[in-house]
C-alpha cells in the first residue's frame, strides 16, 4: 500500500522556524515528483511547493518563496519542508502528496495524500 | 496565476437525486498538443485528506463509483454525482495542473437535504 506520513507540526511563534517531514512507503519514491499542500482551518486547499524526482528542481507558490524550502532524501524515502519567518497566515494542516503518475513534469494532480500535520503560528 | 471559480459554494440534495458542481478557470486548460484538459476533481470527507476522483477532466480514478462523472473542456467543467448517497457528503474541489502555481477552486460543500 502506498503510504505518506507527515510529522513535525506544532505551535510556533511568528517569525519562527519549523521543519516538516513526510515518510513515504509502498512505491518507488525516487521516480515521482512530490508535493506539499496546505489547508487553513475551515478553508480551502493551497498547493505550496513541489520537487523533481532527483531533487534538482523545485517550484513554490509566491507567498512562501524565499521563506520555505522543499527537499527530499531518496535514500530514506523522505520529503521535507523547511519553513522560516513563519507568519500567522501560514497556520494550516500541511499535507504531503505524491504526483498521481511518475512523469518528469511539475504539472500534475495528486494521489495519494497523507493525513496531514497541523502547524499553528501564534504568539 | 490561473484562478479557479467553483459554484455553488454549497448545495443540499436529497438521497438518490443528482448533484451538479461547476468550475470555471480563468484561462483554457486544454493543451492542444495532446488534446487533454489539465483538470481534476477531489472529494474531501470530514476529517479526511482529499481524495482524487477524476483527472483529465473526465477520467475516473480506479475504485471511484460510476455515479461520479466529469465533463467539460477549455475553461468550463462540471462534476455530476448521480443518485447521491450518504457517503457522498463532502467538500468537492477542482484543480488545474496546466501551469504553476497549481491552483484549486474554493470548494463546494454537498449535504443531504
Amino acid at each position: 500500500d502506498v503510504r505518506l506520513v507527515e510529522s513535525g507540526g506544532g505551535l510556533v511563534q511568528p517569525g519562527g522556524s519549523l521543519r516538516l517531514s513526510c515518510a513515504a512507503s509502498g512505491f518507488t519514491f525516487s521516480t515521482y515528483w512530490m508535493n506539499w499542500l496546505r489547508q487553513a482551518p475551515g478553508k480551502g486547499l493551497e498547493w505550496v511547493a513541489n520537487i523533481k524526482e532527483d531533487g534538482t528542481e523545485a517550484k513554490y507558490v509566491a507567498s512562501v518563496r524565499g521563506r520555505f524550502t522543499i527537499s527530499r532524501d531518496n535514500t530514506n524515502n523522505a520529503l521535507y519542508l523547511q519553513m522560516h519567518s513563519l507568519r500567522v497566515e501560514d497556520s494550516a494542516v500541511y499535507y504531503c502528496a505524491r504526483d498521481v503518475r511518475a512523469v518528469d513534469s511539475p504539472y500534475n494532480c495528486f494521489d495519494p495524500w497523507g493525513q496531514g500535520t497541523l502547524v499553528t503560528v501564534s504568539s | 496565476d490561473i484562478v479557479m471559480t467553483q459554484s455553488p459554494d454549497s448545495l443540499a440534495v436529497s438521497l438518490g437525486e443528482r448533484a451538479t458542481i461547476n468550475c470555471k478557470s480563468s484561462q483554457s486548460l486544454l493543451y492542444r498538443s495532446n488534446n487533454k484538459n489539465y483538470f481534476a476533481w477531489y472529494q474531501q470527507r470530514p476529517g479526511q485528506p482529499p481524495k482524487l476522483l477524476i483527472q483529465w477532466a473526465s477520467t475516473r480514478e480506479s475504485g471511484v463509483p460510476d455515479r461520479f462523472s466529469g465533463s467539460g473542456s477549455g475553461t468550463d467543467f462540471t462534476l455530476t454525482i448521480n443518485s447521491l448517497q450518504a457517503e457522498d457528503v463532502a467538500v468537492y474541489y477542482c484543480q488545474q495542473y496546466y501551469s504553476v502555481p497549481l491552483t484549486f477552486g474554493g470548494g463546494t460543500k454537498v449535504e443531504i437535504k
